[in-house]
């Protein structure tokens, strides 16, 4: 069992709609990295978190360590948020297990 | 700084040929990860280095599986007798690692796709 779960896998949206993508994770992991991977496969590091709230621009991630569950969240989506968003845990040796991925896609 | 680089982006080679894949980290980045993504999947560990030294391998990286990082700097992943099951993305990261504990964020490389016919 992965260590890392993300949902939806898949969602669509609107553009304009907020969106929420939620990550879930085990035991041992203490810190977020929430990652944006365009088709052709370059991965972009959004935010690395641990605790609390982080913002930047359009987006915003949260962490409840208690819960081990993380957020991202994208205001005001545009066609350009399409992409693959992946939270991936790191844990004691600072290496990252990756969750599957959520797949968004923003009409006009 | 120009990032991460890996070469080549592409590759493709029939079953059972070798392969070599090169990633030059961020400078002064003195840790390197492997990552291998499959279609519609996220990435996995493979291995990292802390300097020259590779401190941990997946049980993914199997005995035709072979990385080095001679002089801390660049790295190279070599893949013998290639398998169709090899066919994925191989991604490489870099860090700066300037205490044990704490997080340290890793900047990724474009990827290099491989196609195993």
């Amino acid at each position: 069992k992965n260590e890392v779960e993300q949902s939806p896998q898949n969602l669509t949206a609107q553009e304009g709609e907020f969106i929420t993508i939620n990550c879930s994770y085990s035991v041992g992991i203490s810190a977020l990295h929430w990652l944006q991977q365009h088709p052709g496969g370059g991965i972009v590091s959004l935010f690395m978190l641990s605790s609390g709230k982080k913002k930047h621009g359009r987006l915003i991630a949260t962490i409840n360590i208690q819960e081990k569950h993380s957020s991202l969240h994208i205001t005001a989506s545009h066609p350009r948020d399409s992409a693959v968003y992946i939270c991936a845990g790191h844990n004691a040796g600072n290496m990252l297990t990756f969750g599957g991925g959520t797949r968004l896609m923003v009409k006009p | 700084d120009t990032g991460v680089s890996q070469n080549p982006r592409h590759k493709i080679t029939k079953r059972g040929q070798n392969v070599t894949f090169r990633c030059d980290p961020i400078s002064e980045h003195n840790r390197l990860y492997w990552y291998r993504q499959t279609l519609g999947q996220g990435p996995e560990f493979l291995t990292y280095f802390q300097n020259e030294a590779q401190l941990e391998k997946s049980r993914l990286l199997s005995d035709r599986f072979s990385a080095e990082r001679p002089k801390g700097s660049f790295s190279t992943l070599e893949i013998q007798r290639t398998e169709q099951g090899d066919s994925a993305m191989y991604l490489c990261a870099s860090s700066l690692v300037v205490k044990t504990s704490g997080y340290n964020e890793q900047f990724f490389g474009p990827g290099t796709r491989l196609t195993v016919l």
